[in-house]
């Protein structure tokens, strides 16, 4: 099956600067990777996903690029604020099978004031 | 916030108690999933139900036990845990199997006492 790492396991950014986290993944096949943000007490969201014909996508603040041939994908924010601290986890999965995500090990984000 | 509720919010359980986990979703979706988080591991898949029918085990030990008695209700029955049984109980739904969006309700905190 799949494997998904993801790092680092934590990231202390000052308030305004850019925090990036990295995954890598085993299975080729896989096509459709999004990423989750789970802040404190709260349940799991998607805050932004990319599938495998597009190399970047951009959401305000937020992006993700893949590197299909590399077999990793990345999560950058920027002009990060406090209530970006959280928990973040990429996943991974190959759609086209109907499989189920891959959940990396989580990055907690924390944005310091 | 609704979508998906779970309740209990907390449970606190002997080893020798039975108790059931419950998940509605108000999403009309056809697939629905019982996940398990534990600190410092990736969100572990337990149970896939696609249109009510259990479609995947991840080699979960029988103590615990799920039940879907239709598209838009989950159950997850627990007997004879282990303290290490200990964590939190995230339901999800999609709209099918591994496809698109995961959408979580908020947990439930299990203690095995």
């Amino acid at each position: 099956g799949e494997n998904v790492e993801q790092h680092p396991s934590t990231l202390s950014v000052q308030e305004g600067d850019s925090a990036v986290i990295k995954c890598t993944y085993s299975d080729s096949a896989s096509n459709y990777f999004p990423w989750y943000k789970q802040e404190l007490g709260k349940r799991p969201q998607l805050i932004i996903d990319i599938r495998s014909n597009v190399g970047e996508k951009k959401d305000q603040r937020i992006a993700v690029t893949l590197n299909k041939t590399a077999k990793h994908f990345s999560l950058h924010i920027t002009e990060t604020q406090p209530e970006d601290s959280a928990v973040y986890f990429c996943a991974a999965a190959d759609q086209t099978g109907a499989n189920n995500l891959f959940f990396g090990t989580g990055t907690r984000l924390t944005v310091i004031p | 916030e609704t979508g998906v509720t779970q309740t209990p919010r907390h449970l606190v359980m002997g080893m020798t108690n039975k108790k059931s986990l419950k998940c509605e979703q108000h999403l009309g979706h056809n697939a629905m999933y019982w996940y398990k988080q534990s600190a410092k591991k990736p969100l572990e898949l337990m149970f896939v139900y696609s249109l009510e029918e259990r479609v995947e085990n991840n080699s979960v030990p029988s103590r615990f036990s799920p039940e879907c008695p239709n598209s838009s209700h989950l159950f997850l029955h627990l007997h004879t845990l282990q303290p290490e049984d200990s964590a939190l109980y995230l339901c999800a739904s999609s709209q099918a199997r591994g496809t698109g969006e995961l959408f979580f309700g908020e947990g439930s905190r299990l203690t095995v006492l």
